[in-house]
């Protein structure tokens, strides 16, 4: 199985700076063609709901502060200029083979 | 709006079995594999497994191969996932998930609760 490795795993931000979040893969999730790392947003008491898809596809309806890159191993999420609405913890997961597997998540405290 | 409407909570006796369910709407059932998620209270999520509506086929995580079941009722567009021998490392949300082509998941259930509880 594809070990995602995630972090910090919390992490406090001021109103309006840079949230950075790392997503580490024990192999390879990337072809040629595409990178299969996705990225989940979950407040309490919610379902995760997708930011980030394909590794820096902004999903439709999330806001531009919010991107992703990276490729191979080594994925980021970064949200700026972070809201107070931010808060949440985040996922990534990947889709290159079966089983799927989630990171361990990122709590992000806005300060 | 495609939507996924999940069962309501259980409580459930440890050794029983327990049968939730995944109503989808706005959308062509047979069109789109279904997953299941497990969250743990306060832990991450993790990948049950897969159901092809249009021909039953499945495959699991085998961590939950012993574990779960999924099945499809077509006629009432409806996923379901049955968990068995039920113990107190089975309390959790279950979440059903419909991935888009590329498999990252764009729609989920609102979850279901099961505790696992004498």
């Amino acid at each position: 199985d594809i070990v995602l490795t995630q972090s910090p795993a919390s992490l406090t931000v001021s109103l309006g700076q840079r949230a950075t979040i790392s997503c580490r893969a024990s192999k390879s999730v990337s072809t040629s063609a595409y990178s299969y790392m996705h990225w989940y947003q979950q407040k309490p008491g919610q379902p995760p709901k997708l930011l980030i898809y394909l590794a820096s596809n902004l999903e439709s309806g999330v806001p531009a502060r919010f991107s992703g890159s990276g490729s191979g191993t080594d994925f980021t999420l970064n949200i700026h200029p972070v809201e107070e609405e931010d808060a949440a913890t985040y996922y990534c997961q990947h889709s290159r083979e079966l089983p799927y597997t989630f990171g361990g998540g990122t709590k992000l405290e806005i300060k | 709006e495609v939507q996924l409407q999940q069962s309501g909570p259980e409580l459930v006796k440890p050794g029983a079995s327990v049968k939730i369910s995944c109503k989808t709407s706005g959308y062509t059932f047979t069109e789109y594999t279904m997953h299941w998620v497990k969250q743990s209270h306060g832990k991450s999520l993790e990948w049950i497994g897969i159901i092809n509506p249009n021909n039953g086929g499945t495959s699991y995580n085998q961590k939950f191969k012993d574990k779960a079941t999924l099945t499809v009722d077509k006629s009432s567009i409806t996923a379901y996932m049955e968990l068995r021998s039920l113990t107190s490392e089975d309390s959790a949300v279950y979440y059903c998930a419909r991935p888009d082509f590329d498999e990252y998941f764009d729609v989920w259930g609102a979850g279901t609760t099961v505790t696992v509880s004498s």
